[in-house]
């Protein structure tokens, strides 16, 4: 099943720069489009979301892009912060219940 | 701030041998969820919980998997006989409305299986 890409398994990024984080999907029926945080030993942590009305939704440094023609949605991480360093998972579903997850990025934010 | 208990945080069990994995979700959330993330690969989706009944389950929920909600506070996930396929970390997660504002999940429960 790989409705959800993240195609790149790890991003490296110095502190206080800009940390982008992509995913693909091809199911076009998704009408949401989530981000998730995880850290060792914890669960999925949620962090932001955008529905498929919307082409941008902000959360203080988080801002999520969705771009609908090209399937496309990206995490903005802006500035970055060690403690972000985490694994990011994007996920998507249409309005039921099940979330499909990508599988997921690393990000190290370097101090 | 609320969270998801889940326990055991770690479970070891012998192949073919029932493990019951336990929640507790938020207390004002409506919707139950259980995910599972095997060693290396994706957080995969289970099944869904609503109105006391399950609402949607994955192709991975099969006969030997069930779930409950036995008294209201806690929601529980079961493996009649577990293969050593099904190790992995298993996550509950809860939501008021539904999935589209995000869950909130436990920290999981690795079950390994021997």
């Amino acid at each position: 099943d790989q409705q959800v890409k993240q195609n790149s398994p790890s991003l490296s990024v110095q502190e206080g720069r800009i940390s982008i984080l992509n995913c693909d999907y091809t199911n076009s029926m998704f009408d949401y489009f989530l981000w998730y945080k995880k850290y060792p030993a914890e669960g999925p942590t949620f962090l932001i979301s955008i529905s498929s009305i919307k082409d941008k939704n902000e959360d203080g440094r988080f801002t999520v892009f969705l771009n609908k023609s090209a399937k496309h949605l990206s995490l903005h991480i802006v500035p970055s912060q060690p403690g972000d360093s985490a694994v990011y998972f994007c996920a998507a579903g249409e309005y039921g219940n099940k979330l499909v997850f990508g599988a997921g990025t690393i990000l190290r934010v370097k101090s | 701030e609320p969270e998801v208990t889940q326990t055991p945080s770690h479970q070891v069990t012998q192949m073919g041998q029932e493990v019951i994995l336990r929640c507790v979700p938020i207390s004002n959330h409506l919707y139950f969820y259980w995910y599972r993330q095997i060693l290396g690969q994706k957080v995969e989706f289970l099944v869904s919980f609503y109105n006391n009944e399950i609402s949607e389950k994955s192709e991975i929920f099969d006969d030997q998997f069930s779930v409950e909600r036995p008294d209201g506070s806690n929601f529980t996930l079961k493996i009649r006989s577990t293969k050593l396929e099904d190790s992995a970390m298993y996550f509950c997660a809860s939501s008021e409305t539904g999935p589209d504002y995000g869950y909130t999940f436990g920290s999981g429960t690795r079950l390994t299986v021997v």
